[in-house]
C-alpha cells in the first residue's frame, strides 16, 4: 500500500497547456503539501493544505492553483505552462503537531517537461 | 528567515570507510532537523529527526546525527558506508510559520560510493 501516491509520474506538454497533478494519501494526516524540486535538485515548499484550507502559499504564480477536496486529496492545477514550470513536484503529508513538529512523508514524485 | 546550508555539494568515500555530511542552520527558535534521503529517480524518505533531548539521534539504515547548538550544526554521519548508501542527502529545518510547519531544505549533498 503506497502511503503518498501522486499521479502521473511522468508528463510531458508543450507550453502553454494546462495540466494536473493528482496526490492522495492513506496515512489519515491532515496536513498536505505540494513542494518543487528544480533542475539543481532544490527543493522549495509551494502550498500547504491543513483540513482543506490553505495555511501556507509561498508566492506561486497564480497559474498554480491547488485544490483540497478532502484532507486525504490535494491536487495540483497548473495553467498556461512555462518552460521554467519543468521540475519535478512532490506531495507530501504530516500530521500537524503542537508547534510545529511535524514529519513529512513524501510521495515519489512527478517529473513535469515543458517542451 | 530560516535557511539550511549544506558546504559539500558532492562527496567521495570509499565503501566501507566512515561518513560526514555537514549541515549547518539558521533559525531563531529551537530548530525541529531532519535529515532525507533521495535515491536516484525516488521520492525522499526520512533518516532521523531531531526534536529535542538526546542531541545525538539514531536513524534509519545505520545513520545517525548530532544537534550542536552552540555550531549551529547536524551533521550526519555513518560509520561504514555502503554501495547502497550512494544517493542525495539533504538536510532540513522545521520553521513554524503560523502555527503550522513547513520544511526549509538545504541544497543537497550527493553521495558517492567507490569500490
Amino acid at each position: 500500500d503506497t502511503a503518498v501516491s501522486q499521479t502521473p509520474k511522468y508528463l510531458v506538454t508543450q507550453m502553454g497547456n494546462d495540466k494536473s497533478i493528482k496526490c492522495e494519501q492513506n496515512l489519515g494526516h491532515d496536513t498536505m503539501y505540494w513542494y518543487k524540486q528544480d533542475s539543481k535538485k532544490f527543493l522549495k515548499i509551494m502550498f500547504s493544505y491543513n483540513n482543506k484550507e490553505l495555511i501556507i502559499n509561498e508566492t506561486v504564480p497564480n497559474r498554480f492553483s491547488p485544490k483540497s477536496p478532502d484532507k486525504a486529496h490535494l491536487n495540483l492545477h497548473i495553467n498556461s505552462l512555462e518552460l521554467g514550470d519543468s521540475a519535478v513536484y512532490f506531495c507530501a503529508s504530516s500530521h500537524s503537531r503542537a508547534r510545529g513538529a511535524n514529519v513529512l512523508t513524501f510521495g515519489a514524485g512527478s517529473r513535469l517537461t515543458v517542451l | 528567515a530560516q535557511s539550511v546550508t549544506q558546504p559539500d555539494i558532492h562527496i567521495t568515500v570509499s565503501e566501507g570507510a566512515s561518513l560526514e555530511l555537514r549541515c549547518n542552520y539558521s533559525y531563531g527558535a529551537t530548530p525541529y532537523l531532519f535529515w532525507y534521503v533521495q535515491s536516484p529517480g525516488q521520492g525522499l524518505q526520512l533518516l532521523l529527526k531531531y526534536f529535542s533531548g538526546d542531541t545525538l539521534v539514531q536513524g534509519i539504515k545505520g545513520f545517525e546525527a548530532e544537534f550542536k547548538r552552540s555550531q549551529s550544526s547536524f551533521n550526519l554521519r555513518k560509520p561504514s558506508v555502503h554501495w547502497s548508501d550512494a544517493a542525495e542527502y539533504f538536510c532540513a529545518v522545521g520553521a513554524v510559520n503560523t502555527g503550522f510547519q513547513k520544511l526549509v531544505f538545504g541544497t543537497g549533498t550527493r553521495l558517492l560510493v567507490s569500490p
